[in-house]
């Protein structure tokens, strides 16, 4: 089954950026989706197709998808972006979703 | 907007079915661009997919869960339903209704998510 590999954690100081992988066997050639998510709540869509940003999502939030790993940045980090995140794709055959381990931001 | 509301038992015994229905408002699980389905998460820990449906009826479930997974649409209440049977402890968790707009798009509603607690 395909695997994706998140950092457990990354912290970042206010105002800087930052970066999350989500690394899979070429990736690349996925569709990669990646959700926040805060604690008590569902999560919410931040990146669609590796690198489109849903209406209301701050154009802070920006994601790309090459070899094996994509990734999701947050430029200008603030207070309010300390969540969980996690990436998904479609397994090999595309009758699966598969979540990364997800990755909690902490914002120093 | 669309809006999803998970019901079902917070507390059910080991080896025994959970049945959860998810109810839709807003929308109708009848049209043919939409997948309805069910994501899990036990406390502290990452999201687990486990199935969805389409309008048509057709399923995809976990590989992991397959054998103990059934999700299943009623258009004439307009929701949708899982059962997972056998249960043991590591069905705890915080299970979820949520739609995603065609393949393979992200999930872009999600319900409050409702507990599930398995133990004697």
């Amino acid at each position: 089954s395909y695997v994706l590999t998140q950092p457990p954690s990354v912290s970042v100081a206010p105002g800087k950026t930052a970066r999350i992988t989500c690394g899979g066997n070429n990736i690349e050639r996925k569709s990669v989706h990646w959700y926040q998510q805060k604690p008590g709540q569902a999560p919410v869509v931040v990146i669609s197709f590796d690198s489109d940003r849903p209406s209301g999502i701050p154009e802070r939030y920006s994601g790309s998808n090459s070899g094996n790993a994509a990734t999701l940045t947050i430029s200008r980090v603030e207070a309010g972006d300390e969540a969980d995140y996690y990436c998904q794709v479609w397994g090999d055959g595309g009758d699966y979703v598969v979540f990364g381990g997800g990755t909690k931001l902490t914002v120093l | 907007q669309v809006q999803l509301q998970e019901s079902g038992p917070g507390l059910v015994k080991p080896s025994q079915t959970l049945s959860l229905t998810c109810s839709v408002s807003g929308g109708s699980i009848s049209s043919g661009r939409y997948y309805w389905t069910w994501i899990r998460q036990p406390a502290g820990q990452g999201l687990e997919w486990i199935g969805r449906i389409y309008a048509s009826g057709n399923t995809n479930y976990n590989p992991s869960l397959k054998s103990r997974v059934t999700i299943s649409l009623d258009r004439s209440k307009n929701h949708f339903s899982l059962t997972v049977s056998s249960l043991t402890a590591a069905d705890t968790a915080v299970y979820y209704c949520a739609r995603s707009a065609g393949h393979p798009n992200a999930v872009d509603y999600w319900g409050q998510g409702t507990l599930v607690t398995v133990s004697s």
